[in-house]
Formats: structure tokens, C-alpha cells, sequence
């Protein structure tokens, strides 16, 4: 396992809601990285964050927004949910300034959206 | 869009070797070939990666062409806790770069 972290594991929500998911990097870790998996599809990727700032951003709209706190820990903010916003969300944690770039993955949150 | 082509899916029998290709024909000199596996409901795990050299660590080696065009991930004795979805990444080893997944191999180790 990994040493990152996400909470909650699963949530239920209704459309229109605002949701927040939260992320604690692995230690010595620096970058996160969020995204979005849909059953059966592979990840998609939402956007990083690197010293408190948004650091690249996929094909998501505004309402997808994001914090890095100054421990390196990130939420997700959601608003105004949507039925295609069912799905599992990753965060991931990788240290830049080094040689490598792996990215490591936490367990994901379950998001349901009714 | 994902920038490597993988067999949907494949099998491979307990304590056989799997071997998982991998199609990255467009890849750049300054791409590095990742591998990620994703057992059922969880997050991805970073299996491997390497530039042009074979690489091998504890998990699997790494085996890529000449050319760079392709590659293969070795599983030497599969075992039944080798069923996952497998991705085969092309990305710059470079800050800010995510990674970009397709929908990957899905591998049934069978007893």
C-alpha cells in the first residue's frame, strides 16, 4: 500500500449538490494529482496542484476546483452535481524535484450522484 | 488520448510467465514508458518504468524495443493476485506532466 490517503471512502450525494474529497499525500511528498474514473473506463485526469497552485488541468469544467493545503494535503471541490459525476476519485501524490515521477495512488473515493 | 494501444484483454495461467504488450509508436525521445496495474476497486499501483534500457525490479521486468515503439511488461510466475487491469503510460519525465491512461489490459490469471 501506499501512504496516500483519501476520505471519505464512498459518498452519496444528490444532483445539484456540492461535494468535497480530500487527499493526504504520501510523506515527503509534494505534488497532487486528481482524477476521475467512470466504471470501466481508465483514469482521467482533473488537474495537479504543486506548491499551493493549480499546476495543469484536464478537459474539466470550472465547477471541478481544487486546494493544496501547506502540508501538501489537497481536496476536490465538486458543485452543482452532476448524474455523470458518479464516479471513483483518485488522488495521487508524487515529489517533483526528483529524478523520478511516479505518481502514487490512494484507494479512491466512491462517488454517487442520484 | 492516450498514446499507447494494448490488447483489451488477456489470460494467462497460474505460475506461467505473462507477458503484456504494449503499442507506443509515437513516442518522443524524452517520453519514459510507465506501467500501472489496477486491481478491483482500488487505486493504481506504479509497477515499473524505464526509458530505453530493460528494466527489472521485485514485480516485473520491463522490455522495450530498439526502436522504443513497443514494449512488454514480464510478470514471471503470475499468481492469482496478478488478475488486474493493466496501463501502459507514455509521458515526459518532466514536472507538471500527468499521466494519461487508456483503458488498459485487463489480465485473468486462471488457476
Amino acid at each position: 500500500e501506499t501512504g496516500v490517503t483519501q476520505s471519505p471512502t464512498h459518498l452519496i450525494k444528490t444532483r445539484g449538490q456540492q461535494v468535497t474529497l480530500r487527499c493526504s499525500s504520501q510523506s515527503g511528498h509534494n505534488t497532487v494529482s486528481w482524477y476521475q474514473q467512470a466504471l470501466g473506463q481508465g483514469p482521467q485526469f482533473i488537474f495537479q496542484y504543486y506548491r499551493e497552485e493549480e499546476n495543469g488541468r484536464g478537459n474539466f469544467p470550472p465547477r471541478f476546483s481544487g486546494l493544496q493545503f501547506p502540508n501538501y494535503s489537497s481536496e476536490l471541490n465538486v458543485n452543482a452535481l452532476e448524474l455523470d459525476d458518479s464516479a471513483l476519485y483518485l488522488c495521487a501524490s508524487s515529489l517533483v524535484g526528483t529524478e523520478l515521477y511516479e505518481q502514487y495512488f490512494g484507494p479512491g473515493t466512491r462517488l454517487t450522484v442520484t | 488520448d492516450a498514446k499507447t494501444t494494448q490488447p483489451p484483454s488477456m489470460d494467462c495461467a497460474e505460475g506461467r510467465a505473462a507477458n503484456l504488450p504494449c503499442n507506443h509508436s509515437t513516442i518522443s525521445g524524452n517520453e519514459y514508458v510507465y506501467w500501472y496495474r489496477q486491481i478491483h476497486s482500488q487505486g493504481p499501483q506504479y509497477i515499473i518504468h524505464g526509458l530505453k534500457n530493460n528494466e527489472t525490479n521485485e514485480m516485473a521486468s520491463l522490455i522495450i524495443t530498439e526502436d522504443r515503439k513497443s514494449s512488454t511488461l514480464i510478470l514471471p510466475h503470475a499468481t492469482l493476485r496478478d488478475t488486474a487491469v493493466y496501463y501502459c503510460i507514455v509521458r515526459p519525465n518532466n514536472y507538471g506532466q500527468n499521466f494519461v491512461f487508456g483503458p488498459g489490459t485487463r489480465l485473468s490469471v486462471l488457476p
